[in-house]
């Protein structure tokens, strides 16, 4: 049973510049939810896709976009980049509509984006 | 909104036992989640409450005290593997968000 997988695990990138990350959510899964984890910090809600479309977004500026496939796969666009941008970007997959113990989030192990 | 609140850091002794306190405010509670983050890596669930009381799983308990937006996590027989982050997260029924504390960093000494 395939977990989450994000890609790339690390990248750097210069000030300006844009980045995509992706995602492939748990077997089973629909849901796809990303956030960004500063050193020492807690993950930060970015935004969650269910069914293509963009269902709930946090605290962040339009410069961070996503998508989600038919498939189910997603993906985290940041243009304009800034330093502050640097951090670990995770994504988490659930199934929508369960509740309890199971509906928890499954985490891929990151992309950790370096912003010089 | 939803503010949640944990130690930043705590140290224990392996063998030992360890709480860990997490206060919420949330006007769409619908469940608490803790997780554990060993340093790069990704986070990984450990319980989960939506009723009071206290759930139990091995060395790990959870209790929840919805009226008092309280929740704590208990480590017994530490081990030297369970030096991580500790993070607790509220999902809110009004949006189906689940959203974070900054984390209780766990140092376990030998």
């Amino acid at each position: 049973d395939a977990g989450v997988t994000q890609s790339p695990t690390h990248l750097i990138k210069t000030r300006g510049q844009q980045v995509t990350l992706r995602c492939s959510p748990k077997s089973g899964h629909d849901t796809v939810s990303w956030y960004q984890q500063a050193l020492g910090q807690g993950p930060q809600f970015i935004f969650q896709y269910y069914e293509e479309e963009e269902r709930q977004r946090g605290n962040f500026p339009d410069r961070f976009s996503g998508h989600q496939f038919p498939n189910y796969s997603s993906e985290l666009n940041v243009n304009a980049l800034l330093l502050g941008d640097s951090a670990l970007y995770l994504c988490a997959s659930s199934l929508a509509g369960t509740r309890g113990p199971t509906g928890e989030l499954f985490f891929g192990e990151g992309s950790r984006l370096t912003v010089l | 909104g939803q503010n949640i609140d944990q130690p930043t850091e705590m140290t224990a002794t392996e063998g030992a036992i360890v709480q860990i306190n997490c206060t919420y405010q949330t006007s769409g509670f619908n469940g608490l989640f803790w997780y554990q983050q060993h340093a790069g890596e990704a986070p990984t669930f450990l319980s989960y409450n939506v009723l009071d009381g206290l759930e139990e799983k091995g060395r790990f308990s959870s209790f929840l005290s919805r009226s008092k937006g309280y929740s704590y996590l208990l480590l017994k027989e530490l081990q030297m593997k369970d030096s991580a982050s500790y993070l607790c997260a509220v999902r809110d029924w009004r949006d189906d968000k689940i959203i974070f504390g900054k984390g209780t960093r766990l140092h376990i000494l030998p």
